[in-house]
């Protein structure tokens, strides 16, 4: 099973709203990320836990804000978002581990489609 | 100059046609390269993984070539279930972590 799921599948929220995007994998996968992905654009990356721990924060404004439960929850809250955080937010998950040598292909979920009026 | 160049297309070939795309990578203690492909208002799904020697999968090929950096893809014999962008992706180690960057993808187009 190489599935990772995203709720909710879109969202429209004004910019003074706060809410929640959701991420789930049950693949044993210690390693999860958050991107951002423009039209016709490649994804971002915005994120990385490692471990249930951030390890990687690409200079993102404080009005996003990662949180990771657990090793397969991995969640994104929004607050006072702007209309150019319009976007799909892609999550994905990988494997870890293995050594400094090993790097392991991430699996993505459907993404949430994100408008922000 | 961007860590991971990839060849800004569109490519547009007919059926049966081969094609081929490239990209550059620019740290060269990158470690592991990866080709994606992503259809129109979809998340991206893993097409194969490159290897220096070379690695096939049916009608694609991935090659990487670490002295001059790049990283290629061939799809022989098109199909229209080819058509999607194409996104060629670098890894390499930040810290402890991993990083992972895409190139500006290549789209393709496959006409009957």
């Amino acid at each position: 099973d190489t599935e990772v799921t995203q709720t909710p599948k879109h969202l429209v929220m004004g910019m003074t709203n706060k809410k929640s995007l959701k991420c789930e994998q049950h693949m044993g996968h210690r390693a999860m990320y958050w991107y951002k992905q423009k039209a016709k654009k490649p994804p971002e990356l915005m994120f990385v836990y490692s471990y249930e721990k951030l390890s990687i924060n690409e200079s993102v404004p404080s009005r996003f804000s990662p949180e990771c439960p657990n090793s397969s929850l991995l969640n994104l809250h929004l607050h006072a978002l702007q209309p150019e955080d319009s976007a799909l937010y892609l999550c994905a998950s990988s494997q870890v581990g293995g050594g400094a040598s090993k790097t392991y292909e991430q699996y993505f979920g459907p993404g949430t489609r994100l408008t922000v009026t | 100059r961007k860590e991971v160049e990839q060849d800004p297309g569109p490519f547009n070939v007919p059926e049966g046609a081969t094609v081929a795309f490239n990209c550059t990578y620019s740290n060269s203690a990158s470690q592991s390269f990866f080709w994606y492909r992503q259809d129109c208002r979809k998340e991206p799904k893993l097409l194969m993984s490159v290897y220096s020697s070379g690695n096939e999968d049916g009608r694609f090929t991935a090659q990487l070539n670490r002295a001059s950096q790049y990283i290629s893809l061939l799809i022989r014999d098109s199909k229209l279930s080819d058509s999607a962008t194409y996104l060629c992706v670098v890894i390499r180690l930040s810290g402890s972590a991993r990083q992972l960057t895409f190139g500006s993808g290549t789209q393709l187009t496959v006409l009957p």
